[in-house]
């Protein structure tokens, strides 16, 4: 069974601290995918960055980066100097390795006070 | 390029009617994937279409149907109306290089559906 969980239901930060979104996962394909989705306001998921389970290498993009550790099924997320614009849900999602189905976790709701 | 469409935006119905959503996938992406997202269930997986065929579906009731067209494009129906089909309905399109799932869905702006 696929499996995504993010613990974490709501984060409060004020604008230029850094913020950590956490997201573990249950998998038993050895193969998979992981994905984080940025979802503002207007409702419209936006694709931030997916990860191959083959691939532990972490991955900065501006002030958003990425920690995949296999070993504690974890694939976190940190944004660098929050701005008011970060605020949104952030949803961690799963795909196995043959089919397109996505298993999302519940999201995180950022805010982010300027 | 253009996003992933979907048409109506916003859409208000009544218990028992029936409804149809239209999903534009990106140029060129084969895979259309459909979700219902709810605050009590979340983000939730309705079926995917590849190449005019279903290839997965999800755990909800025979209500739910959908189909894809020739040039990719996909639609929804949802009959017989209950007040728990208040949701927003997402749509998402793939590449699929290769047959399989590995690329990264896009997703459209979604359909908010509200039934009364």
């Amino acid at each position: 069974a696929q499996k995504v969980t993010q613990a974490q239901t709501e984060i409060s930060v004020v604008e230029k601290e850094d913020v950590t979104l956490d997201c573990v996962y249950e998998t038993r394909d050895t193969t998979y995918y992981l994905f984080w989705y940025k979802q503002p306001p207007s409702g419209e998921l936006v694709f931030l960055i997916r990860r191959n389970s083959f691939d532990e290498q972490n991955e900065i993009s501006g002030r958003y980066s990425w920690n995949f550790q296999k070993s504690t099924s974890s694939f976190n997320f940190t944004i660098t100097a929050s701005q008011v614009v970060d605020s949104a849900v952030y949803f961690c999602a799963l795909k196995g390795s043959t089919l397109g189905r996505l298993y999302f976790g519940r999201g995180t709701q950022l805010t982010v006070w300027p | 390029k253009a996003g992933v469409t979907q048409t109506p935006r916003y859409l208000i119905k009544t218990r028992g009617q029936q409804v149809t959503l239209s999903c534009s996938p990106i140029s060129g992406h084969r895979s259309v994937s459909w979700y219902q997202q709810t605050p009590g269930q979340g983000l939730q997986f309705l079926f995917e279409y590849f190449s005019e065929t279903q290839r997965n579906k999800g755990n909800f009731p025979g209500r739910f149907s959908g189909r894809q067209f020739s040039n990719s494009r996909s639609e929804m129906n949802v009959s017989t109306l209950e007040l728990g089909d208040s949701a927003l309905y997402l749509c998402a399109s793939s590449l699929v290089v290769g047959g399989q799932g590995a690329d990264e869905q896009f997703f459209g702006p979604g359909t908010r559906l509200t039934v009364l």
